[in-house]
């Protein structure tokens, strides 16, 4: 089967900028999550979607950052304007949600740089 | 805030040697995952234990979990250059959320 998808994987920007990721996971995955994951650490997340509703952005900062899951498949994570701090690896991941388990698949991430 | 906590930071093995990984974490958890992530790709699952599991096989993966103790251990055995990558374990169910919460990781390097 066809994995998650992520374009770009590459990209670079002044600060002040915006940026936009986009996201295609796996077919018939409900669940979609996006993860910011800085240089040496894990991958932290910024929020979960169920189909096309918002299950968990505690810790998305919504004052620049914005996400969106139309017709609850493909998404887009916007941030708008960049902060050099905004340097790190975006993951996008889907799930079947499965009771309590949740196994996740991982796209290959988009690396941004602000400069 | 990151849950579970991998050690040691860095390890550099030759191949064939095993390669063993610990993860400690601090509240009750549903499940422990591991996850590997090589240089420029995404994160990949290798294999789920659920707390009234305490050990599971995948192939070279051997994987302990300890309740009492709150850790984990993950074991590579007979390891190949192809190992050599970031192990993270990523911890959930604590508070509620079986959203799994993800440590700093374990660098490991295997030398041909």
């Amino acid at each position: 089967e066809a994995g998650v998808a992520q374009s770009p994987r590459y990209k670079i920007i002044e600060k002040r900028q915006s940026v936009a990721f986009w996201c295609n996971p796996i077919s018939g995955h409900a669940t979609l999550y996006w993860y910011q994951q800085i240089l040496g650490q894990g991958p932290k997340l910024l929020i979960q979607f169920q189909n096309n509703g918002v299950v968990d952005d505690s810790q998305l900062p919504k004052d620049r950052f914005s996400a969106e899951r139309l017709k609850g498949v493909d998404s887009t994570l916007k941030i708008q304007p960049a902060k050099l701090e905004d340097s790190a690896v975006y993951l996008c991941a889907s799930s079947l949600t499965s009771g309590s388990i949740y196994e996740q698949y991982f796209g290959p991430g988009t690396r941004l740089t602000v400069t | 805030s990151q849950q579970g906590e991998e050690d040691p930071q860095a390890l550099s093995i030759q191949e064939g040697e095993n390669a063993t990984m610990n993860c400690s974490y601090k509240t009750s958890i549903n499940n422990l995952q591991w996850y590997r992530q090589n240089s420029g790709r995404g994160l990949v699952h290798l294999i789920l234990i659920r707390s009234n599991e305490r050990e599971k096989h995948s192939g070279r993966l051997r994987v302990t979990l300890d309740t009492s103790k709150k850790s984990s251990s993950l074991l590579i055995t007979a390891s190949r250059a192809a190992d050599t990558a970031s192990y993270f374990c990523a911890t959930a169910g604590s508070g509620g959320s079986y959203i799994p919460t993800f440590g700093r990781g374990t660098s490991l390097i295997v030398h041909p």
